[in-house]
């Protein structure tokens, strides 16, 4: 089961950036961070992951306080594209299956 | 970015039948997984295959329920009678080579619609 904790919903203005926030207490010393989001009923898409250490890619900056028992994934700049649920999942980066919690809708606003 | 095939995209069904979902996962991945997401709920976990055989299933994946991967590159799942609380989105999923690497992570398929009536 999911072991994570998310708002249920966030709005964010477009080109502001969006924050959204995970708690992960119960996090295993090996377990990784994931960000994934679903936009409509699509297959849920990756976005960022890590471990410790503060990640960034082109869609996303992912900041893991150094307790690791939370984390934050940021949109720099929020496109009405980004409106979609945004899950935050703990997982071992070799074979192993992801549980998802409820997530947070985020929806970008014009 | 390779991807993950999945058809039909829309399988239609009588209470009953047999259904067969069918997935082609990124052809170097080793695991492989089955999720469901009925309409307006979370995504769940239905089952993982890895080596030719099934290495963690839910409590939905019960003996209606079967999977294969009957010629080294298509994934399926099997769905013997199905009923009406079947009806769901399903999606597959395969990941990486078993480097256990940080670049290991789930590519999800765009899933199957099947209704069950």
């Amino acid at each position: 089961d999911a072991k994570t904790t998310q708002p249920p919903s966030m709005d964010c203005a477009e080109g502001r950036a969006a924050n959204l926030p995970c708690n992960h207490s119960t996090i295993s010393g090996n377990e990784y961070v994931y960000w994934y989001r679903q936009i409509h009923s699509q297959g849920p898409q990756y976005i960022i992951h890590g471990l410790k250490n503060n990640e960034t890619n082109e869609m996303a900056s992912l900041i893991i306080t150094e307790d690791r028992k939370s984390s934050t994934l940021i949109l720099p700049h929020a496109t009405l594209r980004d409106t979609a649920v945004y899950y935050c999942i703990l997982g071992y980066p070799t074979g192993n299956q992801f549980y998802f919690g409820t997530g947070t809708s985020l929806t970008v606003i014009p | 970015e390779p991807e993950v095939t999945q058809t039909p995209s829309h399988q239609v069904t009588q209470m009953g039948q047999e259904v067969i979902l069918r997935c082609v996962p990124i052809s170097n991945h080793l695991y492989f997984y089955w999720y469901r997401q009925i309409l307006g709920q979370k995504v769940e976990f239905l089952v993982s295959f890895y080596n030719n055989e099934i290495s963690e299933k839910s409590e939905i994946f019960d003996d209606q329920f079967s999977v294969e991967r009957p010629d080294g590159s298509n994934f399926t799942l099997k769905i013997r009678s199905t009923k009406l609380e079947d009806s769901a989105m399903y999606f597959c999923a395969s990941s990486g080579g078993g480097t256990g690497t940080k670049e290991e992570k789930l590519f999800f398929g765009s899933g199957t619609q099947l209704s069950v009536l």
